[in-house]
Order: structure tokens, then sequence, then C-alpha cells
């Protein structure tokens, strides 16, 4: 059975930083592609990044409003991805969830985890 | 990257069909055959329903299905049911290698 367990959210002030980590079975963790997708306080879903597998490059893309400020990060031998994200806006108040990558499409997510930026 | 436009809302009544659309441009739903759609329940993470325009994974009711014509994707739900009642969000690959998500639709079940 596939499961992804994200932590590493909480309360953190704008400016500073803060890292997620999203915990990976049940599938060949090495050879998957992975996104993380979040979620503000009732509004829709918003693409974060995807990470392509080691094999494939391992090189990531970021949407617009998050580049140079997050880096997707992966260790294979943990089973592990990883969001690192930096300056913080209050804009980037949301549920984060990390989600495996598969044929366009992100087929399993984990629970989310909440990150408030907020003075 | 602009989101998709979905419906804010739609509704049937058990036992017919909807269906939600989804406008893109020819950059992302148009351009290329990697839409998605998502159903999510208050305070729950996103389920798969269909991916690469029309298929269904394993386990999702042959009720869901996809299509796409042009810059507008779609997801028709037949024979309604309680347990469809939900948000449903369309997602495309983008020509700039993102990924861009719609609106999101509230499906009400009368």
């Amino acid at each position: 059975e596939v499961q992804l367990v994200e932590s590493g959210g909480g309360l953190v002030k704008p400016g500073e930083s803060l890292r997620l980590s999203c915990a990976a079975s049940g599938f060949t963790f090495s050879n998957a592609y992975m996104s993380w997708v979040r979620q503000a306080p009732g509004k829709g879903l918003e693409w974060v990044g995807r990470i392509k597998s080691k094999t494939d490059g391992g090189t990531a893309d970021y949407a617009a409003p998050v580049k140079d400020r997050f880096t997707i990060s992966r260790d294979d031998s943990k089973n592990t991805l990883y969001l690192q994200m930096n300056s913080l806006k209050t804009e980037d108040t949301a549920v984060y969830y990390c989600a495996t990558h598969r044929s366009g499409s992100f087929d399993y997510w984990g629970q989310g985890t909440l990150v408030i930026v907020s003075s | 990257q602009s989101a998709l436009t979905q419906p804010a809302s739609v509704s049937g009544s058990p036992g017919q069909s909807i269906t939600i659309s989804c406008t893109g441009t020819s950059s992302d739903v148009g351009g290329y055959n990697y839409v998605s759609w998502y159903k999510q329940h208050p305070g729950k993470a996103p389920q798969l329903m269909t991916y690469a325009v029309s298929n269904r994974p394993s386990g999702i009711s042959n009720r869901f299905s996809g299509s796409k014509s042009g810059n507008t994707a779609s997801l028709t739900i037949s024979g309604l049911q309680a347990e469809d009642e939900a948000d449903y969000y369309c997602s495309s690959f983008t020509s700039s290698t993102t990924w861009v998500f719609g609106g999101g639709t509230k499906l009400t079940v009368l």
C-alpha cells in the first residue's frame, strides 16, 4: 500500500524558513517522480513543484510564485522527499501535500501538513 | 500561468448525469493529453479520478469519464450518487514545463 506522510509544518514569521518532509513507503521511491501541491485555506489546489527521479536527472521544476525561494530535494536512501521553503510570505500559508507524479497526474497523495506564515 | 477555468458549482439529482468543464488554452489543455481530474472532500486529500484525459485509475468507478475537445476538458459523472458530492479539480501540463489546476467546482447532489 502506498503511503505518503508529510511533516514539518507549523507557524513561522514572514521572512523565515521551514523544511517539510514527506516519508514514502509501499513503492519504489527512487524510481518515482514526486510533486508538492498546496492549498491555501478555503482556496483551490496550486502546484508547487516536481522533482524527477535521479535516473532521469533528478532535476526540479517550480511554479513561478515559489521559484528562487523554494527547493525540492530527495533522499532515496531514506525514501524521503523534502521542500525547503525560504523567505516565506503570508501568501505561502497553506496545507502542503506531497504526491507521486505519474503519466502527467498526481496519483497518490499524503494527508498534508499545515504551514502558517504570520507575524 | 493562469488557473484553468471551471464553473464554481454544478448540481444534479441522484441517478442523473452531470458534466464539469475545464477551459484552458493551447499552451496547456489544448496542447497536451496530460489532463487529470481530482475529487476532494472537505479537510481530506485529493483523489485522482481520471488521468491522461480519459483513463481511470484502478478502483475508480466507470461512472466517471474524462474527455477533451480543443482547449476544453470535461469530467462526466453518470448515475449520480450522494457520495459524489465533493469539490472537483482539473489539472493540465503546460508548455512552461509546469502544471496548472482549475479553480475547482463544488458538486451538490440534490
